[in-house]
């Protein structure tokens, strides 16, 4: 498996600005992902982070909204802009170390209230 | 796309006695099946998983079958103990390393 720390755990934030997630592992790994969930659901895959190139997006999910950063192989950063209530979520990033069926795990996530 | 159900919502069970819960997919496509359990606060963790060429897997008080014809899979956990509330989540991969997650099931273990 891998250590995956998140910064910040959480944060209370007002409407209309941005906070950036950040995720950090301890070793290198092959695929990054962003998911989000809502409070009491499930989880959502927002995005995969590529390394050095631009972030592959689901099916509602918008660079605009969740820019993705991942300049190397054991960090990636989520943005959430110009943040409403609806974007009140824990935000977790997992990775997988192995092949085209390789495990995911998660790290603690960020829970992010918008007033 | 994949669709993942998982049954029940909520599942609620004396400390000893057995938990079993269900998941179906759509995709015939899909080969691993993981299981994971959040616990308050926590992110997701990886407790079980099982790939398309295995029908069972155990590990100590937990194991998970695989019905491929069926496309559903199965979590039991035998002996239950307080420490196994929390919420499971069933997972299916989709695409290139994606996984899809079932809407999960919240275990209370009472003692």
């Amino acid at each position: 498996s891998a250590v995956i720390s998140q910064k910040p755990s959480r944060d209370i934030c007002q409407r209309g600005t941005s906070l950036t997630i950040q995720c950090q592992v301890d070793s290198q790994v092959t695929m990054m992902f962003w998911y989000r969930q809502q409070p009491g659901q499930s989880l959502t895959l927002i995005a995969t982070a590529n390394q050095g190139s631009e972030a592959t997006y689901e099916s509602g999910f918008v660079i605009d909204k969740f820019p993705i950063s991942r300049p190397n192989l054991t960090f990636s950063t989520l943005t959430v802009s110009n943040m409403s209530p609806e974007d009140s979520s824990i935000y977790l990033c997992s990775v997988s170390l192995a092949g085209a069926t390789g495990e995911q795990y998660f790290g603690p996530g960020t829970r992010l209230t918008v007033t | 796309g994949e669709n993942v159900e998982q049954h029940p919502s909520t599942l609620s069970v004396q400390e000893g006695d057995s938990a079993v819960i269900k998941c179906t997919y759509s995709d015939s496509a899909s080969n691993y099946f993981p299981w994971y359990k959040q616990e308050l606060g926590k992110g997701p963790q990886l407790i079980i998983d099982i790939r398309s060429n295995v029908g069972e897997k155990k590990d100590q008080r937990i194991a998970v079958t695989l019905n491929k014809t069926a496309k559903h899979f199965s979590l039991h956990i035998t002996e239950t103990q307080p420490e196994d509330s929390a919420v499971y989540f069933c997972a299916v991969n989709t695409g290139f390393q994606k996984l899809v997650f079932g809407t999960g099931t919240r275990l209370l273990v009472s003692p």
